[in-house]
């Protein structure tokens, strides 16, 4: 099945520095990869997604840039503010017996130091 | 309504204890999922209802039994749970099969089982 590492597990900046999260994955069907934001004691929530046809996308400070030949993705948010401070997990979707899903990586806890 | 709606937010159970988790979104989204997370680790998957269809994570145990009374609508009935089951369960609802879409999670219930 589909395996998504990610890097680093935890990462701290100071604030107004960007931050770079760096997922890989074994399957090379992946074609859907999204980016969810979980700050203590909240629901997952996506910041960003990109699809296998495109190379990049972006959002005010928020960026994706995918490399399907090498099988990884990264997020990079600029200028950080202490409310970017969460766990940050990375996905990337695959099929199973189950239909389509998509499994996570384990997580990098972001500290945005004032 | 853009959000999905869990109760009980908490939930304390012995190990003889039959209990239920609820699950609302009425988004008109055709794929329902409950997850657990485990402490500073990812949400894992354990059931998705997707057109009415159930598909289980062959991994979860019988003691975990989900039901589906309709689309806007997903239960999670707990029976003689083990303390390791204690985790945040949390529901999520997509537009299509979660391969390549946005999932919409809950808040979630914290589950202790003592």
């Amino acid at each position: 099945g589909e395996n998504v590492e990610q890097h680093p597990s935890t990462l701290s900046v100071q604030e107004g520095d960007s931050a770079v999260i760096k997922c890989t994955y074994s399957d090379s069907a992946s074609n859907y990869f999204p980016w969810y934001k979980q700050e203590l004691g909240k629901r997952p929530q996506l910041i960003i997604d990109i699809r296998s046809n495109v190379g990049e996308k972006k959002d005010q400070r928020i960026a994706v840039t995918l490399n399907k030949t090498a099988k990884h993705f990264s997020l990079h948010i600029t200028e950080t503010q202490p409310e970017d401070s969460a766990v940050y997990f990375c996905a990337a979707s695959f099929s199973d017996n189950y239909g389509q899903n998509f499994v996570f990586g384990p997580g990098t806890r972001l500290s945005v130091l004032p | 309504d853009t959000e999905v709606t869990q109760t009980p937010k908490h939930l304390v159970m012995g190990m003889t204890n039959k209990k239920s988790l609820k699950c609302e979104q009425h988004m008109g989204h055709r794929a329902m999922y409950w997850y657990k997370q485990k402490a500073k680790k990812p949400p894992e998957l354990m059931f998705v209802y997707s057109y009415e269809k159930l598909s289980i994570n062959e991994s979860v145990p019988s003691r975990f039994s989900p039901e589906c009374p309709n689309s806007s609508l997903l239960n999670l009935h707990l029976h003689a749970l083990q303390p390791e089951d204690s985790a945040l369960y949390l529901c999520a609802s997509s537009q299509e099969p979660q391969g390549e879409d946005e999932q919409f999670f809950g808040p979630g219930t914290r589950l202790t089982v003592l």
